[in-house]
């Protein structure tokens, strides 16, 4: 089967600019989560989209940031305005089943504000 | 608050055994996790584990003891395709995992 795809893979913005992210999960899974690391950090939970419907959005930062997930299919995450502490890399998961814990991951857009 | 510890870094030779530890301080807890994330890769699951005890997978093994708040990810005949970063993670409500900053581990010929 395919993997998560994610894109672009790499995105430089000016401050102020806005972008998008996009992530294609694995056909026919449920779930999908977005996830995102800030140099040398760890790897932060953002939102979590079961089907189309935003399960859990505790980890957003702020109203910047806007996800969806269109027919329960593929996911956007736009950031406008981008600030520079918005840089890092933004990774996209999915799964059909959730109980153990074991997603498959996309390899992640780099984003770079500068 | 939520937390994970795990070493920044580990070397070991080709061929030794190495252990990876993680200890957690969490308010919610549904299992530890371990995943392999190769430089601008994709982070790849390894391992599982909900209840106490240890699970092996090939050349990997996963222990867990919840009384304690520890794990740790052993990996033996190390070969130098394992030389990555090592993440912990601790299942959260509703699937989410909180990670640990990671470990890069160096393996040397």
């Amino acid at each position: 089967e395919a993997g998560v795809t994610q894109f672009p893979s790499h995105s430089v913005i000016e401050k102020g600019q806005t972008v998008t992210l996009r992530c294609d999960p694995i056909s026919g899974h449920d779930n999908l989560y977005w996830y995102r690391r800030v140099m040398g950090k760890e790897i932060k939970f953002l939102l979590h989209f079961v089907k189309e419907s935003k399960q859990d959005e505790s980890g957003m930062p702020n109203n910047r940031f806007l996800a969806e997930r269109t027919g329960g299919t593929y996911s956007t995450l736009k950031v406008q305005p981008a600030e520079l502490e918005d840089s890092g890399v933004y990774f996209c998961a999915s799964s059909s089943d959730r109980s153990n814990y074991g997603y498959t991951f996309g390899s992640g857009t780099r984003l770079t504000v500068v | 608050g939520q937390s994970l510890e795990q070493p920044s870094e580990v070397t070991a030779v080709e061929g030794a055994i190495v252990q990876i530890n993680c200890t957690y301080q969490t308010s919610g807890f549904y299992g530890l996790s371990w995943y392999q994330q190769h430089d601008g890769g994709a982070p790849t699951f390894l391992s599982y584990n909900a209840l106490d005890g240890l699970e092996e997978t090939g050349r990997f093994s996963s222990f867990l003891s919840r009384s304690d708040s520890y794990g740790y990810l052993l990996l033996q005949e190390l070969q130098m395709k394992d030389s990555a970063s090592y993440f912990c993670a601790v299942g959260g409500q509703g699937g989410k995992l909180i990670f640990g900053q990671g470990t890069e581990l160096s393996v040397k010929p």
